[in-house]
């Protein structure tokens, strides 16, 4: 158990919906990382958020939002989802210092029908 | 355009004896290097990390070695283990405090009893 918790394990969802992916760090990781991997793929980075605010931007499509809330627990939104958004999202955290180590999640898998 | 390649998709290797997973990479900038191992339906577990000044870590069964010269690293794993068995991800990252991973396409490995 890395310490890193997601919500939902698995959505089901259809084409033109809006989702929020959930994902709570590590205690006292002050970084979040959200990552897609699709059939094949490996994994994509998307977006880094560092203590609330944005750090890095990854390959993230304009319909796809994140924030990091103060409590350090970070949503990913994922609107006018199309089939090919099929995926699995995974949440990373790190320690603050030593920001290249991520702890990843159990991911979302999440299906657009 | 992939920065982090991982041309064996597969590899079989009879239990006790050395696994050795292959990584190359394209990106001079990166200098820090880690492996992921990763089992169905859960995220990647962090295994072993290399920074760009070093050309060998060691931890336990587990020890990779970086040749910038040749932009390759390599995971020994030693004895294998049946639980051994997973998909393992080479990772990169190229600095600075943003941290994002660049990910291989992974490599499956199956340890045989």
């Amino acid at each position: 158990d890395s310490g890193v918790t997601q919500t939902p394990k698995h959505l089901i969802t259809a084409t033109g919906q809006r989702v929020t992916l959930r994902c709570s760090p590590r205690s006292g990781d002050l970084s979040v990382y959200w990552y897609q991997q699709s059939l094949d793929q490996g994994l994509q980075f998307l977006i880094q958020y560092y203590n609330g605010e944005e750090r890095a931007k990854g390959n993230i499509l304009e319909r796809f939002s994140a924030q990091q809330f103060p409590d350090l627990h970070s949503e990913l939104n994922l609107s006018s989802l199309e089939l090919g958004d099929s995926a699995l999202y995974f949440c990373a955290s790190s320690v603050a210092g030593h920001p290249r180590t991520q702890y990843f999640g159990p991911g979302t898998r999440l299906l657009v029908l | 355009d992939q920065q982090v390649k991982q041309n064996s998709p597969s590899l079989s290797v009879q239990e006790g004896r050395i696994s050795i997973l292959n990584c190359d990479y394209t990106n001079s900038m990166f200098d820090y290097f880690l492996w992921y191992k990763k089992y169905p339906a859960e995220g990647p577990t962090f295994l072993i990390s290399i920074s760009s000044i070093k050309d060998k870590n060691e931890d336990g069964r587990f020890t990779v070695f970086l040749n910038k010269s040749a932009k390759h690293l390599s995971l020994h794993i030693v004895p294998s283990q049946p639980g051994d068995s997973a998909v393992y991800f080479c990772a990169a990252s190229a600095g600075g405090s943003q941290g994002n991973l660049i990910f291989g396409k992974g490599t499956k490995l199956s340890v045989k009893p």
